[in-house]
């Protein structure tokens, strides 16, 4: 299956400031890739797909660029809502996985 | 608005089983693949299985397979989930998911509620 690998585990970033998550997959997933936002006690939000499309709804600070094995979901300016975790997903070889999470918590 | 209700999740013993329903809402649910996905406490998401549209195709993960069985209602709108040989590592928050485009089955928006299943003697 597809290891998905998301680093830094854990992002402390203060609010107004921009955030770089990253996922890297262990073999080509092209642009199959997904971002989900998960608040405590929440259901997981889809924000980006195939890579690098808003999903309806989403704030055009959140962007996702990437192919390959290689992607990055880029929040610009951090709002006191965005602080949750972020998993990637690829559904380019069954079965669909997910990265472990990065948790971005309030600096 | 789309809504999914997830029902069925409670407490089973080792070798139990389970069924778990999801009743949708606010779209013409035989167009989309359903999926369920799972998060174990404290832990991350692992997808578990999908149902196209019509119910002619399904795809589990490896985890489940030959224990789990998904199916879909489409003339009640109620996705099911039937686990047989629950482990203590099923236990988890389960949760429906329906495709986000009728062409994309994998990427999962929006998501019900969850559901906890929790398999312990």
């Amino acid at each position: 299956e597809i290891v998905l690998t998301q680093f830094p585990a854990t992002l402390s970033v203060s609010p107004g400031e921009g955030a770089t998550l990253s996922c890297r997959a262990s073999q080509s997933v092209t642009s199959y890739l997904a971002w989900y936002q998960q608040k405590p006690g929440q259901a997981p939000r889809l924000l980006i797909y195939d890579a690098s499309n808003r999903a309806t709804g989403i704030p055009a600070r959140f962007s996702g660029s990437g192919s390959g094995t290689d992607f990055t979901l880029t929040i610009s300016s951090l709002e006191p809502e965005d602080f949750a975790v972020y998993y990637c997903q690829q559904r380019s070889k069954w079965p669909y996985t997910f990265g472990q999470g990065t948790n971005l918590e309030i600096k | 608005e789309v809504q999914l209700l997830e029902s069925g999740g409670g407490l089973v013993q080792p070798g139990g089983s389970l069924r778990l329903s999801c009743v949708a809402s606010g779209f013409t649910f035989s167009t989309y693949a359903m999926n369920w996905v799972r998060q174990a406490p404290g832990k991350g998401l692992e997808w578990v299985s999908l149902i196209t549209g019509s119910g002619g195709s399904t795809y589990y993960a490896d985890s489940v397979k030959g224990r789990f069985t998904i199916s879909r209602d489409n003339s009640k709108n109620t996705l099911s989930l039937h686990m047989n040989s629950l482990r203590a590592e099923d236990t988890a928050m389960y949760y429906c998911a329906k495709a986000y485009t009728t062409q994309a089955w994998g990427w999962f928006d929006p998501w019900g509620q969850g559901t906890l299943v929790t398999v312990s003697s």
